[in-house]
């Protein structure tokens, strides 16, 4: 199966600055990448994703990059703000296997003011 | 905008007793999962539950869990004969069905301990 690794485990920036955070997956058959954010004593809401026919996807401070061949993808904070502290998690999933998410260990991100 | 939620928030059981854990998906999806997250840890796939039968479950989904769909909106999660390692929160979440359109929903958890 599917494989997802996460770093860092833990981030820390000075608001404004930006932060990355990256994953690699193992089955190179996956082709979904959604990243989720889970504030303290929440669920994980999805805040973007894409797909593998796409390189980089962007919504307003957030991005993400894929690289197919590296199998590995990335999410960018640009400007960061105290309320985007929070666990992130990236996630993978196959084509034969839609409905099934595997997710990284997460990362907790600490934006300090 | 429409969301899973899910009841209780927080469940407080001795070892060896049964507990069942509620969830209403999004009205209009499909497909429907229950995930565990120990505390610290990583989000793990327990189910996923489709046309009213289980389309894959994990290691950890043995005989001591089961879901059931007993009505149009609730999707539920049974543990039969809870252990202390249960102690964990649960996620129920949904999605769409549609092709491309994989984006699971997730609810905001039920906080389990077993004493």
């Amino acid at each position: 199966g599917e494989n997802v690794e996460q770093h860092p485990s833990t981030l820390s920036v000075q608001e404004g600055d930006s932060a990355v955070i990256k994953c690699t997956y193992s089955d190179s058959a996956s082709n979904y990448f959604p990243w989720y954010k889970q504030e303290l004593g929440k669920g994980p809401q999805l805040i973007i994703d894409i797909r593998s026919n796409v390189g980089e996807k962007k919504d307003q401070r957030i991005a993400v990059t894929l690289n197919k061949t590296a199998k590995h993808f990335s999410l960018h904070i640009t400007e960061t703000q105290p309320e985007d502290s929070a666990v992130y998690f990236c996630a993978a999933t196959p084509p034969y296997n839609f409905n099934k998410f595997y997710f990284g260990s997460g990362t907790k991100l600490n934006v300090k003011p | 905008e429409p969301e899973v939620t899910q009841t209780p928030s927080h469940q407080v059981t001795q070892m060896g007793q049964e507990v069942i854990l509620r969830c209403v998906p999004i009205s209009n999806h499909l497909y429907f999962y229950w995930y565990r997250q120990i505390l610290g840890q990583k989000v793990e796939f327990l189910v996923s539950f489709y046309n009213n039968e289980i389309s894959e479950k994990s290691e950890i989904f043995d005989d001591q869990f089961s879901v059931e769909r007993p009505d149009g909106s609730n999707f539920t999660l049974k543990i039969r004969s809870t252990k202390l390692e249960d102690s964990a929160m649960y996620f129920c979440a949904s999605s769409s069905g549609v092709a491309n359109q994989e984006t699971q929903y997730f609810g905001p958890g039920t906080r389990l301990l077993v004493l």
